[in-house]
């Protein structure tokens, strides 16, 4: 089992839908959580961190499950520049290991 | 400007001919890293560093090395390239301390004949 896990779409949404993407992560001493977003082959960039307690930054609200090893991020009203692959990111104290990416179309 | 930069950003180059790609960030960050990104399989981390002469593997580090002389610059050296070392290259860094944003560099895109 891969130690952190996406589906990886394609999703292929039309604008202002509201569109949800899971994560799960199997090692359960992870400390930090991530949702980051990358552009075709470019780097990857910082879309919200995850708490535990949830937290909304606009259009898009991550939440952490500690117990079920599980993140989630949901984006409201998609717009066509959310385009994108949506990466769900794990610190295991020193290193970062990275899920493999959902891909996000939002369609006119 | 805050920024992470690499070079070369595209590099072809033949089997067992050695290469560094360099990394330099202007941030004063302690914390470094360099990932491979293939299709598939998602970024994976090859070696991190905390500070400056403290390095230490991450999940794929065979036919890679890395050395921290000064804070800004992380190089990714391979002493002998193979074909399966073909990928897209990212570096990245952060402050110290689990919860802060990593910042990228542009890639490198290597490929290796």
């Amino acid at each position: 089992r891969k130690e952190v896990e996406q589906d990886p779409g394609p999703f292929n949404v039309p604008e202002g839908a509201t569109v949800a993407f899971n994560c799960t992560y199997s090692n359960s001493a992870s400390q930090s959580f991530f949702w980051y977003r990358q552009d075709c082959r470019k780097e990857p960039k910082l879309l919200m961190s995850v708490y535990s307690s949830g937290n909304e930054d606009g259009r898009f609200t991550a939440q952490l499950n500690r117990a079920s090893q599980y993140i989630s991020l949901l984006i409201r009203d998609s717009k066509l520049s959310d385009s994108a692959t949506y990466l769900c990111v794990v610190n295991n104290g020193q290193n970062f290991v990275f899920g493999p990416g959902t891909r996000l179309s939002v369609l006119p | 400007e805050a920024q992470v930069t690499q070079n070369p950003r595209y590099l072809i180059t033949v089997t067992g001919k050695k290469l560094t790609v360099t990394c330099s960030q202007n941030m004063n960050h302690e914390y470094m890293s360099w990932y491979r990104q293939d299709p598939g399989l998602g970024l994976r981390q090859i070696y991190y560093s905390m500070n400056v002469e403290v390095t230490d593997k991450g999940d794929v580090p065979e036919g890679y090395k890395v050395s921290r002389k000064e804070k800004r610059n992380f190089p990714l050296i391979l002493e002998s390239p193979s074909p399966n070392q073909t990928s897209l290259y990212f570096c990245a860094s952060k402050l110290a301390g689990g919860t802060y944003e990593q910042y990228f560099g542009p890639g490198t895109r290597l490929t290796v004949t």
